[in-house]
């Protein structure tokens, strides 16, 4: 069974320029979770979907910070315009049931100069 | 401000010696899971415990869960170099319709041989 796969594994942009990255989750896997880890911490949800609705968005800063899940299958996350603060590692995971476990993909390493 | 606190956050051990994590919090929750993080990866599962006082045990791992389902450990017996990772505690909460899982800070294991 095939993982959950993201894309750039690593991105290096300066301030103030946009960025995207790709998740495609584990098939069949309704839920799909955007993570964000600076280094030292852990992870911090930033959006939640239930196949392509969002059912928790609380922490996604929505003035520079967009994502979308057509189909309700793979998604995307975006940054626009990036600030140094937003150097992180971003992590995706889907699960098959709300309550169950995350499966993670290996994450894109953004680095905001 | 984390909703699990994790403690300590280092810990750095010699090949055969014991160690335990604790994670704690104020707050009520469904289940909690226990995550370990290698570098480069995403957090992969080690566990979940449901019930309060519940115990499990994963080889040389022991999981607890705290009575009032609020607090757990992590014991490791007899830790060896491959035991060396980031171990995540995250709960869920969860109603009838959707659940979401917050992580703590992690705690960063190191065993040396």
């Amino acid at each position: 069974e095939a993982g959950v796969a993201q894309s750039p594994r690593y991105k290096i942009i300066e301030k103030r320029q946009s960025v995207a990255f790709w998740c495609n989750p584990i098939s069949g896997h309704a839920t799909l979770y955007w993570y964000q880890q600076i280094l030292g911490q852990g992870p911090k949800l930033l959006i939640q979907f239930q196949n392509n609705g969002v059912v928790d968005d609380s922490q996604l800063p929505k003035d520079r910070f967009s994502a979308e899940r057509l189909k309700g299958v793979d998604s995307t996350l975006k940054i626009q315009p990036a600030k140094l603060e937003d150097s992180a590692v971003y992590l995706c995971a889907s699960s098959f049931i709300v309550g169950g476990e995350l499966f993670f993909g290996e994450g894109s390493r953004l680095t905001v100069l | 401000t984390q909703l699990l606190e994790q403690s300590p956050q280092f810990l750095s051990i010699q090949e055969g010696e014991n160690l335990t994590v604790y994670c704690n919090s104020s707050s009520v929750f469904s289940s909690l899971q226990w995550y370990r993080q290698e570098p480069g990866e995403g957090p992969v599962l080690l566990v979940t415990v449901v019930t309060g006082g519940e115990v499990k045990k994963l080889k040389r791992l022991t999981f607890q869960f705290g009575d009032a389902r609020k607090d757990s450990s992590l014991h490791i017996t007899a830790a060896q170099p491959g035991d060396t990772g980031l171990y995540l505690c995250a709960g869920w909460m969860t109603t009838d319709s959707w659940g979401k899982l917050q992580f703590g800070a992690g705690t960063q294991v190191v065993v040396t041989p």
